[in-house]
């Protein structure tokens, strides 16, 4: 069925470093790509998005690419800061189904001083 | 603009009682589905009701069940409850189709004695 790995974490990473955390996806048709953070105590918020191959989603430094030929959408960012460290979800969703997001197990980042 | 609002934020409860948890979505937005997230994984889809029906169910037994009001407000009720159901359960709204955003609220955290 569709799936999404992420790379095991916690990352660790001190301040402005740089930082990828990897996400592949098996899926049975051409699905959309998400990065979702969630800080503690609180729900997901949208981090960027990306519909089609080659696509690159960005928003607050941070980048993902969609390669169909790695069914990969690893997310990057330049520089770390200390308010990044939270819990990082690669997700996948169909356009022509509902609205069902699949998830990864998620990525902890901690960013040290 | 309003978020994405859950209540109640926190709650106990013993096996075999039953709960109901509620969601108002963003103003507009028709479509709401619900995960639920354990302890150190990602959200794993539950529902989708959008316009009053469901469109979407995932792999969880009938013992869940949820239910969408005229102002498309949202209730998730789970009976005979488990220790297993403990967890975050997390509302999310948005436009129809897959690939749109959702925008979570910041959940409830179930907890089973």
């Amino acid at each position: 069925g569709d799936s999404v790995t992420q790379m095991e974490g916690p990352v660790t990473l001190s301040e402005e470093a740089f930082l990828t955390i990897n996400c592949t996806y098996t899926a049975t048709g051409y699905p959309s790509l998400f990065w979702y953070v969630q800080y503690p105590g609180e729900g997901l918020q949208l981090l960027l998005k990306a519909t089609k191959a080659d696509d690159k989603g960005s928003n607050k430094g941070f980048e993902a690419t969609y390669r169909k030929e790695t069914t990969s959408f690893h997310l990057e960012k330049g520089s770390v800061q200390v308010s990044d460290s939270a819990v990082y979800f690669c997700a996948l969703a169909f356009s022509g189904g509902y609205n069902k997001l699949i998830f990864g197990a998620g990525t902890r980042l901690a960013v040290h001083p | 603009d309003a978020g994405v609002t859950q209540s109640p934020t926190h709650l106990i409860k013993t096996r075999g009682q039953h709960v109901t948890l509620r969601c108002s979505p963003i103003s507009g937005h028709k479509s709401v589905s619900w995960y639920q997230q354990v302890l150190g994984q990602g959200p794993q889809f539950i529902f989708q009701y959008y316009e009053k029906e469901e469109r979407g169910r995932g792999n969880f037994p009938d013992r869940f069940s949820a239910r969408q009001f005229p102002n498309y407000s949202s209730e998730l009720n789970v009976n005979a409850l488990l220790l297993g159901d403990s967890a975050l359960y997390l509302c999310a709204s948005s436009w129809p189709g897959g690939n749109q955003p959702q925008h979570f609220g910041d959940g409830t955290r179930l907890s089973i004695l």
